[in-house]
C-alpha cells in the first residue's frame, strides 16, 4: 500500500526557515517523481515544487523560486522541502505527491494527509 | 502561466442525479488534464486523467471528456460519498495548475 506521510510544519515568523519532510513507502521511491502541492483552505491546490525519481531535475513555481529547495533522500525513501525566508503567503497546508506515471509534470495518484504551514508575527 | 476555471462554484445537486461540472482552459492543453475529488479534511484523490480515463478503482459513475481548452466531469447518478469539492488540473505545460473547484452540495 502506498503511503505518504509529511512531517515539518509548524508556526513560524516572516522571514524564517522551516524543512518538510514527506516519508514514502509501498512503491519503488526512485521510479516517480515527486511534488509538493500547497492548498490554502478554500481555495483550489498550487503546485510548488517537483523533483525527479533520479533526483537530478528539479521545478519550481516563479512564487517560491530561490527561497525553496527540493530534494529527496533514496536510502530513505524520503522527500524535502527546504523553505526558506517564509512569508505570510507561505501559509497553506503542504501536501507531498507522487507522479502516477514514470515521468515528470503529470498528474498525482497519491497524495500524503498534509502538514500545516503557518506564516504569521 | 496556463489559468483553468471551473464553473459553477458550487452545484446542487439531489442524491441519484446527474451532475455536470465544467472546466475551462486559458489555452489549449490538448487532453492533459486530470480531476480529482477532495472531501472536507482530506488530501485530493485522483479521479480522472487524459481526460477520460479513470483512475483505479473510481467507480464507473464518473466521466470525463473534452480535449483542448474545455473539458467535462459528470457523475451520472450522485451517491451520498461523492458530495465534496473537485478539482481540476492541467499538465500540458509547467507551471501545473488547478482550478479554484466546484463544490458538490445536496440539495
Amino acid at each position: 500500500e502506498v503511503q505518504l506521510l509529511e512531517s515539518g510544519g509548524d508556526l513560524v515568523q516572516p522571514g524564517g526557515s522551516l524543512r518538510l519532510s514527506c516519508a514514502a513507502s509501498g512503491f519503488t521511491f526512485s521510479n516517480h517523481a515527486m511534488y509538493w502541492v500547497r492548498q490554502v483552505p478554500g481555495k483550489g491546490p498550487e503546485w510548488v515544487s517537483v523533483i525527479s525519481g533520479s533526483g537530478d531535475n528539479t521545478y519550481y513555481a516563479d512564487s517560491v523560486k530561490g527561497r525553496f529547495t527540493i530534494s529527496r533522500d533514496k536510502s530513505k525513501n524520503t522527500l524535502y522541502l527546504q523553505m526558506n525566508n517564509l512569508r505570510v503567503e507561505d501559509t497553506a497546508v503542504y501536501y507531498c505527491a507522487k507522479d502516477a506515471t514514470l515521468g515528470i509534470g503529470y498528474y498525482f495518484d497519491y497524495w500524503g494527509q498534509g502538514t500545516r504551514v503557518t506564516v504569521s508575527s | 502561466e496556463i489559468v483553468m476555471t471551473q464553473s459553477p462554484a458550487t452545484l446542487s445537486v439531489s442524491p441519484g442525479e446527474r451532475a455536470t461540472l465544467s472546466c475551462r482552459a486559458s489555452q489549449s492543453v490538448s487532453g492533459n488534464l486530470a480531476w480529482y475529488q477532495q472531501r472536507p479534511g482530506q488530501a485530493p484523490r485522483l479521479l480522472i486523467y487524459g481526460p477520460s480515463t479513470r483512475a483505479t478503482g473510481i467507480p464507473a459513475r464518473f466521466s470525463g471528456s473534452g480535449s483542448g481548452t474545455e473539458f467535462t466531469l459528470t457523475i451520472s447518478s450522485l451517491q451520498s460519498e461523492d458530495f465534496a469539492v473537485y478539482y481540476c488540473q492541467q499538465y500540458h505545460d509547467w507551471p501545473l495548475t488547478f482550478g479554484g473547484g466546484t463544490k458538490v452540495e445536496i440539495k
